[in-house]
């Protein structure tokens, strides 16, 4: 079945520092990807997808890139913020069904 | 209401008690999904229900029940707790095209320990 193999934390930043959160995929077909991120006591919120090769999804200044060569869909954030600090979850999504990487918790410091 | 709204927010339950999770979405999506949180394990998929009248088991679905009567709502039932099904468990929604990748949609979650 499809699988998300996502960086393991825990992930602790200064503000203002470059993060970057790797995930790669297997699937069958061309699955969607998505990542959420869940904020201490929260549900999960979708923070960005992509739903083919080459597709850029941004969104509050993160940025992940659908790689098919590399099966890979790495989360990005060029200036961190101390409200970035929360859980984050890579996701594919194949014919109604999410699979999830295990989640890695950033933090960061002022 | 607007989006996907679950109760109980948390229960703490007696082993072999019957407990039924709620779950409903004012958003006419087709597609609603239970899933279970656990440390390190991300989230895994319990049921799923496609449309209205129908459900499919997930990765995990042993020990749980669904039921899909409306489009809105898809109870989740613990028909005798057991230590190992406390969780933290979100329903999720999607649908907005019809498609089946659409985006999917959670709700706040509830935290269930079973002792």
């Amino acid at each position: 079945g499809d699988s998300v193999t996502q960086m393991e934390g825990p992930v602790t930043l200064s503000e203002e520092a470059c993060l970057t959160i790797n995930c790669t995929y297997t699937a069958t077909g061309y699955p969607s990807l998505f990542w959420y991120v869940q904020y201490p006591g929260e549900g999960l919120q979708l923070l960005l997808k992509a739903t083919k090769a080459d597709d850029k999804g941004s969104n509050k200044g993160f940025e992940a890139t659908y790689r098919k060569e590399t099966t890979s869909f790495h989360l990005e954030k060029g200036s961190v913020q101390v409200s970035d600090s929360a859980v984050y979850f890579c996701a594919s999504l194949n014919d109604y069904k999410l699979s999830f990487g295990a989640g890695t918790t950033v933090t960061v410091r002022a | 209401i607007a989006g996907i709204t679950q109760a109980p927010t948390s229960q703490i339950l007696a082993a072999g008690r019957r407990m039924t999770l709620r779950c409903t979405q004012d958003m006419r999506h087709n597609a609603m999904y239970w899933y279970r949180q656990d440390l390190g394990l991300g989230l895994r998929l319990i049921h799923y229900s496609n449309t209205a009248g129908t459900t499919g088991k997930g990765e995990v679905p042993d020990g749980y029940s669904v039921s899909r009567a409306n489009t809105d709502d898809f109870p989740l039932t613990l028909a005798s707790a057991v230590p190992s099904q406390t969780s933290v468990y979100f329903c999720a929604s999607s649908g907005d095209s019809g498609a089946s990748t659409d985006t999917q949609y959670f709700g706040p979650g509830t935290r269930l320990t079973v002792l």
